[in-house]
């Protein structure tokens, strides 16, 4: 069955700091993937899709990126870290009528 | 879209009671809708979805109706137990030119009164 990863689930980092999320899915091939961010008490904004190794497409202008080294791996990054960059990520996959979603990685920048 | 940056609603029901929660979506050509709910810290879980060729569907205390004509999808929950209690979405499955895409409604949240 077809499973998704998502670590660290909860992270605090300073101001300026580097920052990497890891999203990883496993039972299935070339599988659409996505990064969400949502902030408290509201709704999931798409950051990213990909579908597939080195595309990606960024539905917003931020302060993040977003790569996909291989298949079945998202990865979330930002090379200095802002306040405004605290949330609840969410890396998710589409099957075929649904998305899956990983349990999520609540960042808080300080 | 902007709706993101909003506080979500919220439907207060009296446990034992029936919860609608309603969406609007905007895609005429999305193959599928799909409700997710999402506890407290955790990413959304899928409840129940509907073909686009469909207007109702039943799944287990959950019923979720499509009219195509308004573009509005709700979720009927019969008997609202506390464990209801959740923020819900709607989701449709559009086709865009990268491929298959996920447009997530703005949420709402279900608090369910004792």
């Amino acid at each position: 069955s077809q499973t998704i990863h998502q670590w660290p689930a909860t992270l605090v980092q300073p101001v300026g700091s580097p920052l990497s999320l890891e999203c990883t899915v496993e039972g299935t091939s070339n599988p659409n993937l996505y990064w969400y961010r949502q902030a408290a008490g509201r709704g999931l904004q798409l950051l990213f899709y990909s579908v597939g190794i080195g595309q990606i497409s960024s539905e917003v202008p931020q302060n993040l990126s977003a790569s996909r080294p291989q298949d079945r791996q998202f990865i979330l990054s930002s090379k200095k870290l802002l306040l405004s960059d605290s949330g609840f990520y969410l890396c998710a996959w589409a099957g075929v009528v649904e998305a899956f979603f990983g349990q999520g990685t609540r960042l808080t920048v300080v | 879209g902007e709706s993101v940056g909003l506080h979500l609603p919220t439907l207060s029901v009296q446990e034992g009671d029936n919860s609608i929660i309603n969406c609007a979506y905007s895609n005429s050509a999305s193959d599928y809708f799909i409700w997710y709910k999402q506890e407290s810290g955790k990413g959304p879980q899928f409840i129940i979805d509907i073909r686009s060729n469909m207007d109702k569907r039943q799944g287990q205390r959950v019923t979720v109706l499509l009219n195509k004509t308004v573009k509005h999808l709700s979720l009927q929950i019969a008997a609202t137990q506390p464990g209801d209690s959740a923020v819900y979405f709607c989701a449709e499955k559009a086709r865009d030119n990268y491929g298959q895409n996920f447009v997530f409604g703005p949420g709402t949240r279900l608090s369910v009164l004792p």
